[in-house]
């Protein structure tokens, strides 16, 4: 059974930083990951999707990179900003069209 | 262009209530899901529809819990005899299909079991 696990469970940062999440997956046997971010009260934003076969996807100042022997994938947030404050969650989809989400990380970025 | 759109955006009801929520997709998008996210926690999938295929119940939590697809557009999630427990907000989520899948949300319904 696929486990996701996404540590720190919160984060807080001053303005600039760079900063890395993590998101660890029991079962290497992935079709593609996805990276979200959850701001209060809302729905769930897609950030990036990252296939089996790939090793990284960039967007802007994120960056994210999968490497499926260990289970483990990085998100990178480079020069982070205020804006930037949410939970970021990610999801793995393994085989079927199913995802199993972590329980995030609650990113706060101090002005 | 328009997004995933979910009604109500609150729900309070007693125990013992049924409930109705509603999902509209993206138009054009065959695939569908719905999920739950208890307070503190990750997203738990509840179901999901293809198109015109059998929906994937395997993760309704209990027969109180039914789901129905008209063709390839709006989504009803109905809760019957609700529990407490049952609280939680209650996510949609449509994308193009299987293969490009995507993910695009709703804001969500919270649900809320007096």
């Amino acid at each position: 059974k696929q486990e996701v696990t996404q540590i720190p469970a919160a984060l807080s940062v001053p303005e600039g930083e760079n900063l890395v999440l993590n998101c660890s997956f029991t079962d290497s046997a992935i079709y593609n990951l996805q990276w979200f971010r959850q701001d209060p009260g809302k729905g769930l934003t897609s950030l990036l999707l990252i296939q089996s076969s790939q090793r990284e996807q960039t967007s802007g100042r994120l960056n994210a990179s999968l490497d499926k022997s260990s289970g483990r994938s990085t998100l990178y947030i480079a020069a982070s900003q205020p804006g930037d404050s949410a939970t970021y969650l990610c999801a793995v989809r393994s085989g079927t069209y199913k995802y199993i989400f972590g329980t995030g990380t609650r990113l706060k970025v101090l002005a | 262009g328009a997004g995933v759109s979910q009604s109500p955006s609150n729900k309070v009801t007693e125990k013992g209530k049924d409930v109705e929520l509603r999902c509209d997709p993206i138009s054009g998008h065959t695939a569908l899901y719905w999920y739950r996210q208890r307070l503190g926690q990750g997203l738990e999938f509840l179901i999901y529809f293809q198109g015109n295929s059998a929906p994937d119940k395997s993760g309704l939590p209990s027969d109180r819990f039914s789901a129905e697809r008209t063709g390839e557009s709006v989504s009803t999630l109905t809760i019957q005899r609700t529990q407490q427990e049952d609280s939680a907000v209650y996510l949609c989520a449509s994308s193009q299909g299987v293969v490009v899948d995507t993910q695009y949300f709703g804001p969500g319904t919270r649900l809320t079991v007096l």
